[in-house]
C-alpha cells in the first residue's frame, strides 16, 4: 500500500469554523490531490499540487484553500465551514515520472459540519 | 454536466457469473481510462486501465473494453466472487494528464 496518511479520520465541527485536513505521504511523489466524495457524484477534484508551493484549482475549489510547504504534506483548509462541505475527503498521490500512472488514495476523512 | 457517467448505481450478480459494469463519457479529449474499486471506510484502489489507442486490456479476471466511437467502456469480471462486492468507479485522464474525472460509481453485490 502507498504510504498515505490522512488526519483526522473523522471530524465533527460547527458551521463557520475553520477546518484543516492533513495528508502526509512517505513516497516522495510530486503530485498530490484533494477530492471530495458525495453520493451520485463520485470523486470530485478540489485542488491539486504539482510540487512544493505549486498548486492549482480543481472542479470544486470554492470555499477551500490548500498549502504544500513540504513534499510530504498537503493541507486542505475550509476557511469557514458550511453544511454543504459535509463530505468524505480523500487525498491521493501520483508518481510523476511515468505519464498516466494511477493515483493512489488515502483512506479518507469523514467531515460533518453541523 | 458530468463528463463521465455510470448510469447503473447498483448491480447484483450471482457468484461465478460474469459482472459487467458500464461507463460512458462525453469528452473526446480523454485519452486514458481507469477503473477503481472501493470498499467501505477505505480509499479507492486502482484496478485496471486502458489507453485510448487500445480497445481491450486484460488482467486476470478483469477485462476492460473501450469503444471510442460510442464513447463507452465496460469492465468485465469473470468469474465474480463475493470479495468483488464493492463500489466501482470509472475515471478518465484529460490529455494534459493533470486531472482525473470520475463517474458516480456502481455498487456491485456478488451473492454466494
Amino acid at each position: 500500500d502507498a504510504g498515505i496518511t490522512q488526519s483526522p479520520r473523522h471530524k465533527v465541527t460547527e458551521t463557520g469554523t475553520p477546518v484543516t485536513l492533513r495528508c502526509h505521504q512517505t513516497e516522495n511523489h510530486r503530485y498530490m490531490y484533494w477530492y471530495r466524495q458525495d453520493p451520485g457524484h463520485g470523486l470530485r477534484l478540489i485542488h491539486y499540487s504539482y510540487g512544493v508551493k505549486d498548486t492549482d484549482k480543481g472542479e470544486v475549489s470554492d470555499g477551500y484553500s490548500v498549502s504544500r510547504s513540504k513534499t510530504e504534506d498537503f493541507l486542505l483548509t475550509l476557511e469557514s465551514a458550511t453544511s454543504s462541505q459535509t463530505s468524505v475527503y480523500f487525498c491521493a498521490i501520483r508518481d510523476s515520472t511515468v505519464s498516466n500512472q494511477p493515483q493512489h488514495f488515502g483512506d479518507g476523512t469523514r467531515l460533518s459540519i453541523l | 454536466d458530468q463528463q463521465v457517467k455510470q448510469n447503473s448505481p447498483s448491480l447484483s450478480v450471482q457468484e461465478g457469473r460474469i459482472s459487467i459494469l458500464n461507463c460512458d463519457y462525453t469528452n473526446s479529449m480523454f485519452d486514458y481510462f481507469l477503473w477503481y474499486k472501493k470498499y467501505p471506510a477505505e480509499g479507492p484502489t486502482f484496478l485496471i486501465s486502458i489507453s485510448s489507442i487500445k480497445d481491450k486490456n486484460e488482467d486476470g479476471r478483469f477485462t476492460v473494453f473501450l469503444n471510442k466511437s460510442a464513447k463507452h467502456l465496460s469492465l468485465h469480471i469473470v468469474p465474480s466472487q463475493p470479495g468483488d462486492s464493492a463500489v466501482y468507479f470509472c475515471a478518465a485522464w484529460n490529455n494534459a494528464g493533470n486531472m482525473l474525472t470520475f463517474g458516480g460509481g456502481t455498487r456491485l453485490m456478488v451473492k454466494p
